[in-house]
């Protein structure tokens, strides 16, 4: 299998305050994780690539100073939402895809994801 | 960049198919998913295509075509729980980064 958890499934929040989510490969290794956020009714925005034991590497128009990641280990990454705002609020997604000796393709298997309301 | 193109929405019948399209133009191409999202889910693994050809896994089916940058996924006997958003994502040799689609909504009616 390749199950993907994230915690929490869902957070409320007061404006200003910093929110953590973790996302984690249960059942294999994942040397790449990915963290999207999607509003209601869109598709799924990358906002950042997660490499273990490497900077993360952000798409444009994302500011690494508020989105905090931190690949910490083949089975952990971490996004942390510094100084949240309501326009923050949305649904975050992580993915995991698998390292090359688990015989690694490109897919992509995401988290349940985490709804995220800044209040 | 990439863009990706699918329909916003389709409606169908239950027991029927329905064809949801998918073109794309990337530099670097890698191969190409679909995902099945429900309303506050995320995203589930469907089908991979990185060569020419269908790719059948039970109801559901997947074709590509890479010099055309055409994909459709196909869907047999149709059931009221496939009412979901099918989303088209293509991956590029850049990072191993998939660009999603945005998403056809499909909805089963009886």
């Amino acid at each position: 299998g390749a199950v993907v958890s994230q915690h929490p499934s869902r957070v409320i929040c007061k404006s200003g305050t910093s929110v953590k989510i973790e996302c984690r490969s249960l059942d294999f290794q994942a040397t790449t994780m990915f963290w999207y956020r999607q509003f209601p009714k869109q598709s799924l925005m990358l906002m950042a690539t997660s490499n273990e034991g490497s900077k993360a590497t952000y798409e444009q128009g994302v500011e690494k100073d508020k989105f905090l990641i931190n690949h910490a280990s083949l089975t952990l990454s971490t996004l942390t939402v510094t100084s949240a705002h309501p326009e923050d609020s949305s649904f975050y997604i992580c993915s995991a895809r698998k390292h090359p000796r688990e015989g690694a393709t490109d897919t992509q298997y995401f988290g349940p994801g985490t709804r995220l309301t800044v209040l | 960049g990439q863009n990706i193109d699918q329909p916003t929405e389709m409606t169908a019948t239950e027991g029927a198919i329905v064809q949801i399209n998918c073109t794309y133009q990337t530099s670097g191409f890698n191969g190409l998913f679909w995902y099945q999202q429900h309303a506050g889910e995320a995203p589930t693994f469907l089908s991979y295509n990185v060569l020419d050809g269908l790719e059948e896994k039970g109801r559901f089916s997947s074709f590509l075509s890479r010099s055309k940058g055409y994909s459709y996924l196909l869907l047999k006997e149709l059931q009221m729980k496939d009412s979901a958003s099918y989303l088209c994502a293509v991956s590029s040799t850049n990072a191993g980064k998939s660009t999603f689609g945005d998403g056809t909504t499909l909805t089963v009616k009886p």
